[in-house]
């Protein structure tokens, strides 16, 4: 246990629903991130916060998908009008600021198929 | 483009042997590189990271070494134990936030 948490671990839903997931990271942690890891695949960068303000979002994030982190602790993926193609691990990650060798600590991920 | 390549894909070994794992790389500029295990259907644990100045780290079974003049690093696995069987990822970061992923070497260690 890296000490972050995510919910759902699984998430089946059909295709055109919306659905969120949350990320709780470690709490000293100001910077957060989220990937997406399809199967056979590294992790891909989706976004990245630090504190509350979104600082790097990835091409991949396309107009459906949209990431919060209101007050700086925890953070919400949401997906919006679901695909097939978004059918993935959803990974959330957090680090301290650079400064350290930045490691990021990862949570288990949230599993999620498109019917 | 930064790019990190592992080989091989996939590797099967029995119980108790070693194995190393290859990793190469072109990412610029380069800051660290770390290996991840990646249990099925878990988040990747980090296992070692280097930064430019080191050429070898070890973390019990586990020894990883890297040659930022040829961009290669391999992570070496003593006596293999069943739990080994993972996903193994080499990351390697361009500083800031940027990572670049391997798409892993997936290992099983068979009885």
């Amino acid at each position: 246990d890296t000490g972050v948490s995510q919910n759902p671990r699984h998430k089946i839903t059909k295709r055109g629903q919306n659905v969120t997931f949350r990320c709780d990271p470690i709490s000293e942690h100001n910077r957060l991130y989220w990937y997406r890891q399809t199967l056979g695949q590294g992790p891909e960068f989706l976004t990245y916060f630090q504190n509350e303000a979104q600082l790097e979002k990835s091409r991949l994030l396309s107009d459906r998908f949209s990431a919060e982190r209101p007050k700086g602790s925890f953070s919400t993926l949401e997906i919006q009008r679901t695909e097939q193609g978004d059918s993935a691990m959803y990974l959330c990650a957090s680090s301290l600021p650079q400064g350290g060798n930045n490691e990021q600590f990862f949570g288990p991920g949230t599993r999620l198929t498109v019917l | 483009k930064n790019q990190v390549e592992q080989s091989p894909q996939s590797l099967i070994i029995l119980e108790g042997k070693n194995c190393t794992l290859q990793c190469n790389y072109t990412v610029s500029p380069f800051s660290n590189l770390r290996w991840y295990k990646q249990d099925t259907g878990r988040g990747p644990v980090s296992l070692t990271i280097m930064t430019f100045s080191e050429n070898t780290k070890s973390n019990g079974r586990y020894t990883a070494t890297l040659d930022a003049d040829t961009k290669q690093s391999s992570l070496h696995i003593t006596a293999s134990q069943l739990s080994d069987s993972a996903s193994y990822i080499c990351v390697v970061s361009a500083g800031y936030s940027t990572l670049t992923f391997g798409k892993g070497t997936m290992l099983l260690v068979s009885p």
